[in-house]
């Protein structure tokens, strides 16, 4: 099955412990990036990677790290995280120009920084 | 910079009423245009797109098009049931900015039907 796999679902930490967020396609797809989506703000991109070893920011990226050694993988690395990154994280993947086949996005990874 | 403005819900419509929610946009180029659906405890899917102006694009009975004249791009469905209560995602990816594949997202709009 087609699908973007995130770790953990769900994830309560404390300020200044370093973390990382898993994300993993099987799609083969060039594209992907990170959004965390806040009530009444949507989703707002974090990051991106247009391919291996390629990322860049986004609109949001201050506090966050990503990294892509491999086509499949692209970890969101939080080296130390502050209570106003409490969100819902999502990654998403895409192959085509302008994403217009569509992202697939995973389930999400709900964080509680205390 | 683009942005996207969706009607606030929360829309609660019985089961069998007709769903309208208004997406407009605006952008610098000629962007490709999106509803996504959001069901509890879920990520995104994608419901339907269109890439160019006058399109349409359906799925599961709901249709939007794309409407460059106004810039929008209003999802519809005659009859809705239970199990289209969810929140969706107005959102468009400009051509001109393509960095990345970026979507730009409206606030959400949640909907609920009730039996």
């Amino acid at each position: 099955e087609a699908q973007v796999t995130q770790n953990p679902r769900y994830l309560i930490t404390v300020t200044g412990k370093k973390l990382t967020v898993t994300c993993s396609q099987n799609m083969n797809h060039e594209y992907m990036s990170w959004y965390r989506q806040d009530p009444g703000l949507g989703l707002r991109q974090i990051y991106y990677s247009m391919n291996v070893e390629v990322t860049d920011k986004g609109d949001v990226p201050e506090g966050y790290k990503v990294s892509r050694k491999e086509k499949r993988n692209f970890p969101l690395i939080l080296e130390s995280p502050s209570p106003n990154q409490t969100s819902l994280y999502f990654c998403a993947s895409t192959s085509g120009v302008r994403g217009d086949y569509g992202y697939t996005f995973g389930s999400g990874t709900r964080l509680t920084v205390v | 910079g683009d942005s996207v403005t969706q009607m606030e819900g929360p829309v609660t419509l019985s089961e069998e009423a007709f769903l309208t929610i208004n997406c407009t946009y605006t952008a610098t180029g000629y962007p490709s245009l999106f509803w996504y659906v959001q069901y509890p405890g879920e990520g995104l899917q994608l419901l339907l797109k269109a890439t160019k102006a006058d399109d349409k694009g359906s799925n599961k009975g709901f249709e939007a098009t794309y409407r460059k004249e106004t810039t929008s791009f209003h999802l519809e469905k005659g009859s809705v049931q239970v199990s289209d209560s969810a929140v969706y995602f107005c959102a468009l990816s400009d051509q001109v900015k393509a960095a990345g594949n970026k979507l730009t997202f409206g606030g959400g709009t949640r909907v609920l039907v009730k039996p």
